[in-house]
């Protein structure tokens, strides 16, 4: 059983580029959620989509936009990118019918680094 | 806003115990602890649910005062692998989104 892929694992961008980052949940789940995590810091949530529209968002600007495919799995798109957006970008699946606080699944994350 | 975690850092030895705190300012649906090897994933620990609800791991425990919205996990006997990053996360509603707000960690070595 396969768990949360994420790709590409590592990527340089330069100010002012784009980025796409990809996920696939765990086989089963149908909820995917984004966290950024910066060096020595907790993960930052971003936003989850699932039945493929974004449900929930974090303190996060537009220039970060996301996108789920009928399949589950989800991209982010970052726009216009800054130095500060330098970090570590976590996918994360669970099932939204858990019926409870359920635990999320997390990927290893894409670290990405602009210069 | 981000709940607080303490201490920042923690060093023990195999077979010692260890306390690491989370403390929120909101009032808090439930509190989820994660930990994070150099270079992994966070890894799902514990669940606490409001109502005293509680699901994890075999060997870690925790406690959630709801009262005063802190936690607490309770590492004991603690071994070699128990050495990661700690991040205790926390909700402030019960939706079905799990919409976690995460402290900045617990850096916990375990030497031998």
């Amino acid at each position: 059983d396969a768990g949360v892929t994420q790709s590409p694992t590592h990527l340089i961008k330069t100010r002012g580029q784009q980025v796409t980052l990809r996920c696939s949940p765990k086989s089963g789940h149908d909820t995917v959620s984004w966290y950024q995590q910066a060096l020595g810091q907790g993960p930052q949530f971003i936003f989850q989509y699932y039945e493929e529209e974004e449900r929930q968002r974090g303190n996060f600007p537009d220039r970060f936009s996301g996108h789920q495919f009928p399949n589950y799995s989800s991209e982010l798109n970052v726009n216009a990118l800054l130095l500060g957006d330098s970090a570590l970008y976590l996918c994360a699946s669970s099932h939204r019918t858990s019926g409870y606080t359920g635990e999320l699944f997390f990927g290893e994350g894409s670290r990405l680094t602009v210069l | 806003q981000q709940p607080v975690q303490s201490p920042q850092a923690v060093i023990l030895r195999e077979g010692e115990d260890a306390v690491i705190n989370c403390s929120s300012s909101k009032a808090l649906y439930s509190v989820h602890w994660y930990r994070q090897k150099h270079g992994e994933a966070p890894v799902f620990l514990m669940i606490l649910l409001k109502g005293g609800e509680q699901k994890g791991h075999e060997k870690i425990s925790a406690s959630f005062n709801e009262k005063k919205q802190q936690s607490s996990l309770y590492l004991t006997a603690s071994q070699l692998s128990y050495s990661g990053t700690y991040f205790c996360g926390t909700e402030i509603s019960s939706g079905s989104a799990r919409q976690l707000t995460f402290g900045s960690g617990t850096q916990l070595t375990v030497l031998p």
